[in-house]
């Protein structure tokens, strides 16, 4: 089976702290996400990345990086936390499978609160 | 991307046949239809893709119009456990390799199943 695995579980974060947050794949999928999720909101993607040291913004991409040195590792970044990014965070990988197109399989979620 | 509508809620009994269907009227020619399902503190998890007619696998069916405006995920006999949050996607889950356009999936506000004992 398909392994997505985010680094923390839980985190609470103070205001202005650089965050990171971890995600590693055991597939070998090209493809890495990470979304958010929240109350009424759904998901919406922030970041994506398609191939090492590449990267596409998603809808909400403002107030967070991404880093993809590795194929099996996608980061995600935010450089100075605010109350606002208090939110669940999703990992997500999928691989490209031509005509049969692809599925996406996620992490279990990092809870991130910022106080 | 094609934008998807689906009921925000649904109430069902456990045993009976659940339905819960999608609209997406601006579906794209290649764009294939996918359904999650999202437990409550947990990543959703894939059921179901399809691009025409009909899917079934071990856990449940999509029906898909002719006009593919639609679809419909059929959940048969459900119980307590199914329980969740469904989600339905349209996309090019190809997308064009290396374009950065790849696999990106746009995820509505899905529709909460409840099932009652």
């Amino acid at each position: 089976d398909v392994k997505v695995t985010q680094s923390s579980r839980y985190l609470v974060k103070r205001t202005g702290e650089k965050v990171f947050l971890e995600c590693v794949q055991d597939m070998d999928h090209e493809n890495m996400f990470w979304y958010r999720q929240d109350p009424g909101l759904g998901l919406r993607l922030i970041y994506f990345s398609y191939d090492v040291k590449m990267k596409e913004k998603g809808d909400i991409p403002e107030g967070y990086s991404v880093s993809r040195e590795k194929k099996e590792r996608f980061s995600l970044i935010l450089e100075s936390a605010s109350t606002n990014q208090t939110s669940m965070y999703l990992c997500a990988s999928s691989d490209f499978q031509g005509a049969r197109g692809n599925t996406i399989y996620f992490g279990e979620g990092s809870w991130l609160t910022v106080v | 991307l094609a934008k998807t509508t689906q009921p925000i809620s649904m109430d069902s009994y456990e045993g009976q046949e659940v339905n819960i269907t999608c609209s997406h009227n601006n579906i794209a020619t290649n764009d294939y239809i996918t359904w999650y399902q999202q437990f409550p503190s947990q990543g959703p998890r894939f059921i179901i893709q399809g691009y025409k007619t009909k899917v079934t696998n071990e856990v449940a069916s999509l029906f898909i119009p002719a006009d593919r405006k639609s679809s419909t995920l059929s959940l048969p006999r459900v119980s307590l456990s199914d329980t969740a949050v469904y989600y339905c996607l349209v996309g090019d889950p190809r997308g064009t390799h290396g374009s950065g356009n790849t696999g990106k999936l746009i995820f509505g506000q899905g529709t909460t199943l409840q099932v009652k004992p």
